[in-house]
């Protein structure tokens, strides 16, 4: 699996938005960008994904660069309760790869009132 | 509120002992992976089972097991619990072992080892 490099702690303001960035530059063409959070004594939840193209849900978006090497979550509108360990994971490729997700060190993101 | 549940909340065992822990998957997924989260760490897989096989590990010793039943619920036990063995343990499930399926975690079962 490929491995991710983040920036180990971010902060923000409540209310703008929060960008998140993970570098994978070992990532291979058949493997997906995860990005998972963990509040606090919780455990992880899902937040996005995406193969090649920019994806965006109720909670995130997610920006690929066209290279795929590098992926930046985007919380349009931070709060308070997106205080959080934000893990970018590369992976899942096939095989007995499935589900196997491999977490980093994450990145802290502090939300500042 | 994902869904998946886990079995006990909270555990203390001694040096030498062996564990069970438990996990309900959310209902219609049969697939179920752990994970183990050491203090200031990310989770690190331990296994996944896919319709009662195991499907994968993780770079875990043998003394860590695990089974997978019919309904898809799951256990993981480990024997001769070591002191390192003190860690958040999570299980995740989803509908199928394929790469766009989402994992969705239980809140997990906090073990310590004295």
């Amino acid at each position: 699996d490929a491995k991710t490099t983040q920036p180990p702690s971010m902060d923000c303001a409540e209310g703008r938005a929060a960008n998140l960035p993970c570098n994978h530059s070992t990532i291979s063409g058949n493997e997906y960008v995860y990005w998972y959070r963990q509040i606090h004594s919780q455990g992880p939840q899902y937040i996005i994904h995406g193969l090649k193209n920019n994806e965006t849900n109720e909670m995130a978006s997610l920006i690929i660069t066209e290279d795929r090497k590098s992926s930046t979550l985007i919380l349009p509108h931070a709060t308070l309760r997106d205080t959080a360990v934000y893990y970018c994971i590369v992976g899942l490729a096939g095989g007995t790869s499935y589900g196997k997700l491999t977490f980093g060190q994450g990145t802290i993101l502090t939300v500042h009132p | 509120e994902t869904g998946v549940t886990q079995s006990p909340t909270h555990l203390i065992k001694t040096r030498g002992q062996q564990v069970t822990l438990r996990c309900s998957s959310q209902s219609g997924h049969n697939t179920v992976s752990w994970y183990q989260q050491a203090l200031g760490q990310g989770p690190q897989f331990i296994f996944q089972y896919y319709r009662e096989e195991e499907n994968g590990r993780g770079n875990f010793p043998p003394r860590f097991s695990g089974l997978q039943f019919p309904n898809y619920s799951s256990e993981l036990n480990v024997n001769a619990l070591e002191l390192d063995d003190s860690a958040l343990y999570l299980c995740a499930s989803s509908r199928e072992v394929a790469a766009q399926e989402t994992q969705y975690f239980g809140p997990g079962t906090r073990l310590l080892v004295l």
